[in-house]
């Protein structure tokens, strides 16, 4: 089937705009990620959904950022008055479950550029 | 808290060579995994081979194979008869195991060149 799929794939905005990126799971898996990587960076945790648990938002750098996911499918990421600093590449992954191991499965990234 | 370690920036191998990127990591937990990644310009990020903490056998995955030093939390990569596809971003990274925070730490990744 489909694989993990985040739009848009660039985004550019000016600094104090708010922003959406979207990512949609692989269909059945239950949990989903949002990760940051900043240029020359690794990823970094953002934020994770697993089913109807509490979402683990440990990873969230500010009160300027939110996620939200609908039942077991799409998530938005939203980044209130933007700031360049926040410019990186949004990667969303998702997996059959959290517990034991499954592989987390990629999507392609947003690009968003804060001008 | 888990820290994840690559100390080279940049490698570069011949093609058909065998190359070894480094990673190692700090964790108090008995139980995790360890995975390695690869992300060409395409940003997509690639599974290549992964490492159960309690199993002492190296995983092998074709030309890929890990060196995992438990004790030492030493954690390399060998990319055996390397080709032109391999060039890319290679990342380490962690997960604890069962249970909850299931959230990958990377490493800052190591950039492979292959050349003719």
């Amino acid at each position: 089937g489909a694989g993990v799929s985040q739009s848009p794939s660039n985004k550019v905005t000016e600094k104090g705009k708010d922003v959406e990126l979207r990512c949609d799971p692989i269909s059945g898996h239950t949990a989903l990620y949002w990760y940051r990587q900043r240029l020359g960076q690794g990823l970094e945790f953002l934020i994770y959904f697993q089913g109807n648990s509490a979402p683990d938002k440990s990873g969230l750098p500010s009160d300027r950022f939110s996620a939200e996911r609908t039942g077991e499918s799409v998530s938005t990421l939203t980044i209130q008055r933007t700031q360049q600093e926040d410019s990186a590449v949004y990667l969303c992954a998702s997996s059959q479950t959290a517990g034991d191991y499954n592989e987390q499965f990629f999507g392609p990234g947003t690009r968003l550029t804060v001008l | 808290a888990q820290t994840v370690t690559q100390s080279q920036p940049e490698m570069s191998v011949q093609e058909a060579e065998t190359v070894t990127l480094s990673c190692t990591y700090d964790t108090s937990e008995s139980d995790y995994y360890l995975f390695w990644y690869k992300q060409p310009p395409s940003r997509q990020m690639i599974l290549v081979i992964r490492q159960e903490a309690y199993k002492q056998q190296n995983a092998t995955e074709n030309r890929f194979s890990v060196n995992f030093q438990k004790a030492a939390k030493s954690f390399s990569l060998k990319i055996s008869d390397s080709q032109l596809g391999d060039a890319a971003m290679y990342f380490c990274a962690y997960r604890r195991g069962l249970g909850t925070a299931s959230k990958l730490t990377f490493g800052t990744g190591t950039r492979l060149q292959v050349t003719l």
